[in-house]
């Protein structure tokens, strides 16, 4: 089964402790993202790859980092998460040549206190 | 830059009822649109998508058609169920000024319907 999946679905914790969300695709897929999607605001690109070792920052960058080693791997890395970074986040892939997001993950709910 | 503006909900509909949910855009370039539905709970689903102009996308009775003139991608259904209740949201896609694709999103609307 076609699959994006993050882990994890659900997390809390305090400014300044680094967390990493991760984030595969079993459909070897070249392009990856991640949005945050907060009330009133629909969803915000964070970064995405168009291939490995590929990264660019889209939107709203300050405060993530991303890696794509493996094309199936796309981490979203928060090195010291504050509380405006309070959100739901999704990660979604494509094919190449279709670059809109075509599959996403169920999204991960970060509380950062 | 480009931007994407679609109507504040709730929309709340009767099952059978008529859907319009409006969207329009300003884009720079010639942008794809698509329109997404998210159940509770649920990450985003592609719903349908317009590569050009005049092209309409469809899917599960669900229609857009792409409006070059009035920049315009608004849904419609003909007779919604109460299964369709979720959030919609309009987008686009262009490449952007660093060479690299961008997808916008709108807020996104709720829709809730009853029976």
């Amino acid at each position: 089964e076609a699959q994006v999946t993050q882990n994890p679905r659900y997390l809390i914790t305090v400014t300044g402790k680094k967390l990493t969300v991760t984030c595969s695709q079993n459909m070897n897929h070249e392009y990856m993202s991640w949005y945050r999607q907060d009330p009133g605001l629909g969803l915000r690109q964070i970064y995405y790859s168009m291939n490995v070792e590929v990264t660019d920052k889209g939107d709203v960058p300050e405060g993530y980092k991303v890696s794509r080693k493996e094309k199936r791997n796309f981490p979203l890395i928060l090195e010291s998460p504050s509380p405006n970074q309070t959100s739901l986040y999704f990660c979604a892939s494509s094919f190449d040549r279709e670059y809109q997001p075509q599959h996403f993950g169920d999204g991960t709910r970060l509380s950062i206190l | 830059g480009d931007s994407v503006t679609q109507m504040e909900g709730p929309v709340t509909l009767s099952e059978e009822a008529f859907l319009t949910i409006n969207c329009t855009y300003t884009a720079t370039g010639y942008p794809s649109l698509f329109w997404y539905v998210q159940y509770p709970g649920e990450g985003l689903q592609l719903l349908l998508k317009a590569t050009k102009a005049d092209d309409k996308g469809s899917n599960k009775g669900f229609e857009a058609t792409y409006r070059k003139e009035t920049t315009s991608f608004h849904l419609e259904k003909g007779s919604v169920q109460v299964s369709d209740s979720a959030v919609y949201f309009c987008a686009l896609s262009d490449l952007g000024t660093d060479g690299g694709f961008k997808t916008i999103f709108g807020a996104g609307t709720r829709l809730f319907v009853k029976a």
